[in-house]
Formats: structure tokens, sequence, C-alpha cells
């Protein structure tokens, strides 16, 4: 299993540009989430699935979308991008239910200039 | 979920014992304590959870007070590798399981 795969590993943006960050896992998994490290910082949750067709909202959900049309895809998307998005995105996956372990891919890292 | 207090930074010699504090003194009943930690650059990584019991695996054992107030994380021989920043995060299992991370501890384990 590949587990957790995020692309791309690094971007750099303009400011108003749009992008989709990808996420995918091969592991079943129902549970899907997106974070963000600032620098020196702890990771934030902003968006989370809990299965196809179902998103929620997590602590800082502004500025992003996220869609979950088949169980192994949770892109987030960012529009109009801006500095304060400049940041460490961390997609994860767990099989929720009861299981404790979140499964955590490589990071995609971020700059908006 | 309850709010966790670390350390900012420990040192521990290789091959030494690591224990990392965390303090949770206002954790319900219904919340885990559980450990990740996070090399530098990398995705998190679990470590461990529990609830009420002391609980051990392969890579470390917890020990949660009675009170259920504060944990003890201990990587028995602690290695190089170890060197990462470690966190504590106590959150309700279950369905609605999501994690709020603070800033961790950084462990640095030398020679």
């Amino acid at each position: 299993n590949a587990g957790v795969t995020q692309t791309p590993k690094f971007r750099i943006l303009k400011i108003g540009q749009s992008m989709t960050l990808q996420c995918a896992q091969d592991m079943n998994h129902n549970y899907m989430y997106w974070y963000r490290q600032d620098p020196g910082m702890g990771l934030k949750l902003i968006y989370y699935s809990v299965g196809a067709g179902i998103t929620d909202k997590g602590e800082v959900p502004n500025g992003y979308n996220v869609s979950r049309s088949t169980t192994e895809d949770f892109p987030l998307r960012l529009e109009l991008a801006a500095p304060s998005q400049t940041s460490v995105y961390f997609c994860a996956s767990g099989l929720g239910q009861g299981a404790h372990e979140q499964y955590f891919g490589p990071g995609t890292r971020l700059t908006v200039t | 979920d309850a709010k966790t207090t670390q350390p900012t930074s420990m040192d521990c010699a290789e091959g030494r014992a690591a224990n990392l504090p965390c303090n949770h003194s206002t954790i319900s009943g219904n919340e885990y304590v559980y450990w990740y930690r996070q090399i530098h650059s990398q995705g998190p990584q679990y470590i461990i959870h529990g609830l009420k019991n002391n609980e051990t695996n392969e890579m470390a054992s917890l020990i949660i007070t009675e009170d259920r107030k504060s944990s003890t994380l201990i990587l028995p021989h602690a290695t190089l590798r170890d060197t990462a920043v470690y966190y504590c995060i106590a959150a309700r299992g279950g369905s609605n399981y999501k994690l709020t991370f603070g800033k961790g501890t950084l462990l640095t384990v030398n020679p």
C-alpha cells in the first residue's frame, strides 16, 4: 500500500491564483482530513470527511473548499490564494468509527506571494 | 476537547529512557489521550493512545494517572531517530474523531 499520497510536494502561487491540492489513500479508509501547519505551530483542521459525499468544516475552513466523490480521493481547493494561506498542508485518513489511528501524508508546502 | 499542556522542549541521552509529560486536567470521561510525533518536515505519526489504563506497544508506553489529569509517554531506549516534536492530544474517539494539535514538545536525543 502506498498509504496517503499528496501532490504536489511544493508549489508557489501568486496572490489571487487558485489551485487544487490532491490527496489519495489506498487503505479504504472512510475518514479523511485536511490540516494546515504554520511555521512553529501545531496542525489545525481545515475540513474533514466521514465518507464519500459527506464533508464538514474544521477549525479554519475559510478560503478553502473540498469535495469527496470517491472513498480514495479528497482534494482541497484554494480559491483566490492569499499570503495567509502560506503553510504546509497535510492530508490524513483513518478508519473512524472508533478506530483511533490517523495516517498522514508527506505534506504539500505552499507559498503564496 | 480538553486542553493539554506540554513542556516546550526536552533533551535525552541516546540509549536512555525519554519521559515526556502532559497535563490534561480538564479531560472528560470519554476523551482519550493520544500521542503523535512529527519528525522534521514529515507528516505526524501515531504513537499510542489510552483511556484509563496504561498502554504499551512496540514504540512506547503510556502511563495515565489514576485521576486522568496527566500522562507520561515513555520511549524506553531513545535513539537519534526519535528526535521529533511530540504531541499530546485529548480527544473523543469514535465517529467524531478530530485531532487538535498544540505546539508539542521538541525532544532532542543527544549522542
